[in-house]
């Protein structure tokens, strides 16, 4: 069975700082890309970073280039995020997801097949 | 930028009938690469449909996904009451995932 477990969320104040990691069991981690999304309180869905299978590319959205890194432990089976210079519209669920690819080899097309539980961040002071 | 807008932001339907959620893409995009999750109130997404038309493992048939281009569709054939949540639609494109904003599908 397909487990992502998030952990490391929390309140954090303006321009701080917060690391979040997701294990991963069930499944061959070091062959699926990864991604992180989040979900403000009452609000829908975006999509926040993704790390290849080997962790050699890394993909960041618009609203958070530059002050969030994504990484991955594949000895470990674990993917992390990174947050730095936290602003109070970063409060959300963040949520791992796994990576299934689609459309052909090399797939040209992914979607999230697995989604962790997600963890909580409140940035407020 | 691909934006997807869904239509319409709430559905009040009763368990029984049939539902339609409708997402419309900024610009033609590949159906290889439109899917549908569904999200109840404390969980994470729960995959629905990816490929446009492809229903992911052990979604019941009662779920299917149509359309091509800029119009996409996902229809609920009889509602259960457990299909009550929200709906979101989801592009990827170019390393990137952009999701519409939702199709809350209430109890009538």
């Amino acid at each position: 069975e397909v487990q992502l477990l998030e952990s490391g969320g929390g309140l954090v104040h303006p321009g701080g700082s917060l690391r979040l990691s997701c294990v991963a069991s069930g499944f061959t981690f070091s062959s699926y890309a990864m991604s992180w999304v989040r979900q403000a309180p009452g609000k829908g869905l975006e999509w926040v970073s993704a790390m290849s299978n080997s962790g050699s590319a890394t993909y960041y959205a618009d609203s958070v280039k530059g002050r969030f890194t994504i990484s991955r432990d594949n000895s470990k089976n674990t993917l992390d995020l990174q947050m730095n210079s936290l602003r109070a519209e970063d409060t959300a669920v963040y949520y791992c997801a796994k990576e299934s690819p689609y459309g052909g080899n090399p797939a040209r097309f992914y979607y999230f097949d697995y989604w962790g539980q997600g963890t909580l961040v409140t940035v407020s002071s | 930028e691909i934006v997807l807008t869904q239509s319409p932001g709430t559905l009040s339907l009763s368990p029984g009938e049939r539902a339609t959620l409708s997402c419309w893409a900024s610009q033609s995009v590949s159906s290889n690469s439109l899917a549908w999750y569904q999200q109840k109130p404390g969980q994470a997404p729960r995959l629905l449909i990816y490929g446009a038309s492809s229903r992911a493992t052990g979604i019941p048939d009662r779920f299917t996904g149509t359309g091509s281009g800029t119009d996409f569709a996902l229809t609920i054939s009889r509602l259960e009451p457990e299909d009550f949540a929200v709906y979101y639609c989801q592009h990827y494109g170019s390393s990137r995932w952009t999701f519409g904003q939702g199709t809350k599908v209430e109890i009538k």
